[in-house]
């Protein structure tokens, strides 16, 4: 099956700083890449995707980039403020007979120190 | 439109019990998906139902199940309790399983088991 392999697991920047948290994935038939932010004690909110059939995408302060060949696709943060702190979860679909289910990364802790 | 919403939002049981969790998603979704939490793992996959028909099911054993209901409204069962069942469950509604559909996710019923 799918595996999400998420870095770093927790990542410490000061304000203003931009962050990247990085993940590779193993089934070169996942095409669809969400990343979810979970503040403490709240749910995971699907900050931004993207599908296989496109690079890059933007999203305000936040883009994804996706690299299918490598198998790796990258979350970045510019100008992070201390409301960015939270623990942010990449994920990949994969496809199986028609139906796929989302495997998720690990997690990665970002704390943005004012 | 209301957000995914889940009941009970704490629950204690112990050893050997059974539980039952509920889950009503975004109206209009048909596709419901079941996640472990823990803050060793991560986010794991259980099952996924579209159409009160368990589509994907994950690395979790018999003890673990769930079913839908004609209104997409879905539950999951885990019988005989066990300490490392302690955890969030998280519930997620799509439109469909498609791949690419987002999911959003419900506030998560965090269980404890002494």
């Amino acid at each position: 099956g799918e595996n999400v392999e998420q870095h770093p697991s927790t990542l410490s920047v000061q304000e203003g700083d931009s962050a990247v948290i990085k993940c590779t994935y193993s089934d070169s038939a996942s095409n669809y890449f969400p990343w979810y932010k979970q503040e403490l004690g709240k749910r995971p909110q699907l900050i931004i995707d993207i599908r296989s059939n496109v690079g890059e995408k933007k999203d305000q302060r936040i883009a994804v980039t996706l690299n299918k060949t490598a198998k790796h696709f990258s979350l970045h943060i510019t100008e992070t403020q201390p409301e960015d702190s939270a623990v942010y979860f990449c994920a990949a679909r994969q496809r199986d007979s028609g139906y796929s289910t989302l495997t998720f990364g690990k997690g990665t802790m970002l704390l943005v120190s004012p | 439109k209301a957000g995914v919403t889940q009941t009970p939002r704490y629950l204690i049981k112990t050893r050997g019990q059974q539980v039952t969790l509920s889950c009503s998603p975004i109206s209009g979704h048909r596709s419901v998906s079941w996640y472990q939490q823990t803050p060793g793992q991560g986010l794991q996959f259980l099952f996924e139902y579209f159409s009160e028909t368990q589509r994907n099911k994950g690395n979790f054993p018999g003890r673990f199940s769930g079913r839908q209901f004609s209104n997409s409204r879905s539950e999951m069962n885990v019988s005989t309790l066990e300490l490392g069942d302690s955890a969030l469950y998280l519930c997620a509604s799509s439109l469909s399983p498609a791949a690419t559909y987002e999911q959003y996710f419900g506030p998560g019923t965090r269980l404890t088991v002494t």
